[in-house]
């Protein structure tokens, strides 16, 4: 019952470094999300895609990019790590494309990411 | 604005004792969402409850239920017969149509809940 599958679950990256986070999903699911979590800032959203073969900006894209690369996997790119980018991020998945009506999100376990 | 709030930072709830965490919203878009997120120290987020604007009863799920007013605006989630294991944060969340005629998922800044034996 694997669900959403983050990797890593910790990394410390120094400034200007690059990284990507993998996530896959093994539930069939339409779209992938990724969001990051910062204390009294509340999930935001970073990158979704609603299908397979594309990809959309969410609420803060910068200094990030991501890849769709088949239906179960949604990577995101850090390519020069900021400091202001230590965060939690967390992938999902949900069945329907799209945000539409009661679309369920399935999350990872998260992500820990400082950067010095 | 398209807003959620949690106005509560924290809660206590004595074991086996009911508790509502608050939630209210504001959005113009008729058609809305709502749901609850529960997330232990583990980390992940968990799904509860999902509550659509056209809905005419309150949701359902076991223990959980969502108190939904609309003319409040408000959606806030009971916990009936508290456990131990209830002790996390819970998060609030709307959809709402965003530009180009995509959803989007507005989150509360969450509730911490601990469960007293």
């Amino acid at each position: 019952n694997a669900g959403v599958t983050q990797t890593p679950k910790f990394q410390v990256l120094k400034t200007g470094q690059s990284m990507t986070l993998q996530c896959a999903q093994d539930m069939n699911h339409n779209s992938m999300y990724w969001y990051r979590q910062d204390p009294g800032m509340g999930l935001r959203l970073i990158y979704y895609s609603a299908s397979e073969g594309t990809t959309d900006k969410g609420e803060v894209p910068n200094g990030y990019n991501v890849s769709r690369l088949n239906k179960r996997e949604f990577s995101l790119r850090l390519e020069s790590a900021a400091p202001s980018q230590t965060s939690v991020y967390f992938c999902a998945s949900s069945p329907r494309t799209g945000m539409t009506g009661a679309n369920v999100l399935t999350f990872g376990a998260g992500s820990r990411l400082t950067v010095l | 604005a398209q807003k959620i709030t949690q106005t509560q930072p924290g809660m206590f709830v004595q074991e086996k004792e009911a508790v509502t965490l608050d939630c209210t919203y504001d959005t113009s878009d008729p058609s809305y969402g709502l749901f609850w997120y529960k997330q232990p120290s583990s980390g992940e987020m968990i799904f509860l409850i999902y509550q659509g604007s056209y809905d005419q009863q309150n949701a359902t799920e076991g223990r959980y239920s969502l108190n939904f007013q609309k003319a409040r605006k408000s959606a806030n989630l009971v916990i009936s017969a508290s456990q131990l294991g209830d002790s996390a944060m819970y998060f609030c969340a709307m959809s709402v149509l965003n530009a180009g005629n995509n959803r989007k998922l507005i989150w509360g800044l969450g509730t911490s809940l601990a469960v007293n034996p």
